[in-house]
C-alpha cells in the first residue's frame, strides 16, 4: 500500500556534490516523471520514462540525469549539484490508459550551498 | 499565451462559502487532472476526467471538451480545503501533461 516512495526527503548538498534521488512504485505503472517545484511556481518536467529502459528529457533537463532500468524504479541524478538545483523535487507515476490518474511522491527538498 | 490558464490565481474565501475555480486549455486533450497541494505538503489527485461530471465528498469537477474549460466546485468550504489547486491535461500523447500556475485557496474560519 505504499504508492510512490521518495527518498531522501531532505538533503543540503555543497556545489559540485553529486546525489542520487529515488523513486520507487508499487502499482506496475508504465510513466514516471520527475519535477521539480521552485518556490511560487509550478511544476516543471525535467525528466520522464514510459517504460523499463527507456527515458526522455522534460522541459528543463539540463544538469539532471535518470535511469529507469526497473520498471519499478526512476533515478535521479545530479552530477555536479548548482544552487540553482536547490528545489522541491516530485517524482510522479501513472497507468498509460486514459483513465490513469497521477500518483505523487512526498516530495525531496534539497538545497545545494 | 499558457495552454493551460487557471483562474484566480488566488481566492480567500469564508467558512461554507461555494469555491469555483476554473481552467481553460487551448489544446486538444485526452483527459485533464485537477490535483491538491497543500502548504508545505504532497500532491495529492482530485480527479481525472475526459468529459461530463464527477463528484467526489464536497468537491464536485465537470468539463465542457467544446468550450476547452474545466470546473473545480467545493461546497460548504472549510478552512482544512485551504491549499492550491492545480489543473493538468494529457495531450495527445497522453504521457505528456501540460500544466497550469495553480489556485492559491485560503479558507477563513
Amino acid at each position: 500500500n505504499a504508492g510512490v516512495t521518495q527518498t531522501p526527503k531532505f538533503r543540503v548538498l555543497k556545489t559540485g556534490q553529486s546525489m542520487t534521488l529515488l523513486c520507487a512504485q508499487d502499482m506496475n505503472h508504465e510513466y514516471m516523471y520527475w519535477y521539480r517545484q521552485d518556490p511560487g511556481m509550478g511544476l516543471r518536467l525535467i525528466h520522464y520514462s514510459v517504460g523499463e529502459g527507456t527515458t526522455a528529457k522534460g522541459e528543463v533537463p539540463d544538469g539532471y540525469n535518470v535511469s529507469r532500468l526497473k520498471k519499478q524504479n526512476f533515478l535521479l541524478g545530479l552530477e555536479s549539484a548548482a544552487p540553482s538545483q536547490t528545489s522541491v523535487y516530485f517524482c510522479a507515476s501513472r497507468p498509460p490508459e486514459l483513465t490513469g490518474k497521477l500518483f505523487f511522491g512526498s516530495g525531496t527538498q534539497l538545497s545545494v550551498l | 499565451k499558457n495552454e493551460v490558464e487557471q483562474s484566480p490565481q488566488n481566492l480567500t474565501a469564508q467558512e461554507g462559502e461555494f469555491i469555483t475555480i476554473n481552467c481553460s486549455y487551448s489544446v486538444g486533450i485526452s483527459a485533464l487532472h485537477w490535483l491538491q497541494q497543500h502548504p508545505g505538503g504532497g500532491i495529492v489527485s482530485l480527479f481525472m476526467l475526459s468529459s461530463g461530471k464527477k463528484k467526489h465528498g464536497r468537491l464536485i469537477a465537470t468539463i465542457n471538451i467544446q468550450e476547452k474549460h474545466s470546473s473545480l466546485h467545493i461546497t460548504a468550504s472549510h478552512p482544512r480545503d485551504s491549499a492550491v489547486y492545480i489543473c493538468a491535461v494529457s495531450g495527445d500523447s497522453n504521457y505528456q501533461l501540460i500544466w497550469g500556475a495553480g489556485t492559491k485557496l485560503i479558507i477563513k474560519p
